[in-house]
């Protein structure tokens, strides 16, 4: 079974500085996915950014990015300039390709302050 | 906002009732995932429905039971309702089922806090 450990419970970064948080995860798929999901003190579960296994380039979205290192098995998540709207839970989460279902697995969770 | 609905926002009910949450998902897409975060456990994934068809099932308790409409609105039923029940209850759609079929990012929706006292 697939499993996504996020090793960091509590990070704190001062504003405009950068940041990176860990994920690792376990399967025996080749081709999967992974994500980050930013979620605020709303609740509301937002979509930060997304990788496909199967590119070797690193994605990025503005200020996020992520460093993926497939056969390492992990998948950080680099926050450039942080603000203080950064603040939030972020879930590393992984879907697998091998199923007819794009359920996905979270990771614990890392709580994230950014500190003015 | 991400055009996932889910009502209630707030449900606060005794242990063994019954509840029902629903989602209406984004417009054109057709798979609705329920997902359950606690303090305990997580994030976990409880059920995936694609077009009316249960697709996938996670830990859902046998007291929970879920459907999705012609409609494609998705209602999540809780019954026989205990203290370890109380956490916020997220419906997500996406396009297609599955990563091998179109687009399969999911949508979260603003999620439905449950409390059982």
């Amino acid at each position: 079974a697939q499993t996504v450990t996020q090793s960091q419970p509590e990070m704190s970064v001062q504003e405009a500085e950068t940041v990176t948080l860990s994920c690792t995860y376990d399967t025996s798929e080749n081709n999967y996915y992974l994500f980050w999901y930013k979620q605020p003190p709303s609740r509301q579960m937002i979509l930060v950014i997304r990788q496909e296994a199967y590119k070797q380039q690193n994605a990025t979205e503005n200020r996020f990015s992520v460093n993926f290192q497939k056969a390492a098995k992990s998948f950080s998540l680099k926050i450039s300039d942080s603000q203080l709207g950064d603040t939030a839970m972020y879930f590393c989460a992984f879907m697998g390709s091998g199923s007819n279902t794009g359920k996905l697995i979270f990771g614990q969770g890392t709580t994230l302050q950014v500190k003015p | 906002d991400s055009g996932v609905t889910q009502t209630p926002k707030h449900l606060i009910t005794a242990t063994g009732q019954r509840v029902t949450l629903r989602c209406s998902p984004r417009s054109g897409d057709l798979s609705v995932y329920w997902y359950q975060q606690s303090l305990d456990q997580g994030l976990q994934f409880l059920i995936h429905y694609y077009n009316g068809e249960e697709r996938a099932k996670g830990n859902i308790l046998e007291r929970f039971s879920a459907q999705q409409f012609p409609d494609l609105h998705s209602e999540l039923n809780l019954s026989s309702l205990e203290l370890g029940d109380s956490a916020l209850y997220f419906c997500a759609s996406s396009v297609a089922p599955s990563v091998r079929s179109g687009s399969y990012e999911q949508y979260f929706g603003p999620g439905t806090r449950l409390t059982v006292t």
